[in-house]
């Protein structure tokens, strides 16, 4: 089974506007972490946001929010008035315990249209 | 400020070359990894590295080797480069614990004529 699921390639979003990229995951760890990356078309990954599973409140870094449904594993990445910068791959990723491996979704292409 | 230093932003090599992507962190992190990122694959773990002289295999690990000597620094290697090796590699470090993100570097587009 997938660790990590996003289910859309690719989404538009007006300027200004808020968006939420889908994520969700699947663990029988109960102690995990939660990560969204941004990757813009010259290719680097950038740490956006994480939320942890013992975390009481969604996480929140600026624009960004978490939107951290534990019961459905669901950790979708909301963005507030979207800006034409923020067009980009976005990845979901899921570190377990203190394995070290992280899993990775397919990313969600994200284009903002002024 | 975290730092991923990836010696090569474009490298172009040629088939059967022996070739080496270099990685360095100034952070003292343990862990550090390589990847492979191709359209419609996502990013698939080549090899990572715990500690120093320590490797574990990833999900692809065919036709590639690693070097860990120093704690900052962890070298990706195509024994015999192949042209359906040519990708965008990206090398990243993080430390221990469910907590802790991984950091990356810029990435390296290989191209292998």
């Amino acid at each position: 089974a997938q660790k990590i699921t996003q289910t859309q390639p690719g989404m538009f979003v007006q300027e200004k506007e808020a968006v939420t990229l889908d994520c969700t995951y699947d663990t029988s760890d109960p102690s995990y972490g939660l990560f969204w990356y941004k990757q813009p078309s010259s290719g680097e990954m950038i740490f956006l946001i994480y939320q942890g599973s013992y975390d009481q409140q969604n996480a929140t870094e600026g624009r960004y929010s978490l939107n951290f449904q534990k019961a459905r594993k669901s950790a979708n990445l909301v963005i507030s008035a979207s800006q034409l910068g923020d067009s980009a791959m976005y990845f979901c990723a899921m570190r377990e315990g203190n394995f070290n491996k992280f899993y990775f979704g397919s990313g969600t292409k994200l284009n903002v249209k002024p | 400020d975290v730092k991923v230093t990836q010696s090569s932003r474009y490298l172009v090599k040629r088939t059967g070359e022996k070739v080496f992507l270099e990685c360095v962190q100034d952070m003292d992190h343990e862990n550090m990894f390589w990847y492979r990122q191709d359209p419609g694959l996502g990013l698939r773990l080549i090899y990572f590295s715990y500690d120093v002289k320590m490797k574990e295999k990833g999900d692809i690990p065919e036709g590639y080797s690693v070097s860990r000597e120093k704690k900052e620094r962890f070298s990706l290697i195509l024994e015999s480069a192949s042209t359906n090796q040519t990708s965008m590699y990206l090398c990243a470090s993080s430390l221990t614990g469910s907590n802790q993100p991984q950091h990356f570097g810029d990435g390296t587009r290989l191209s292998i004529l």
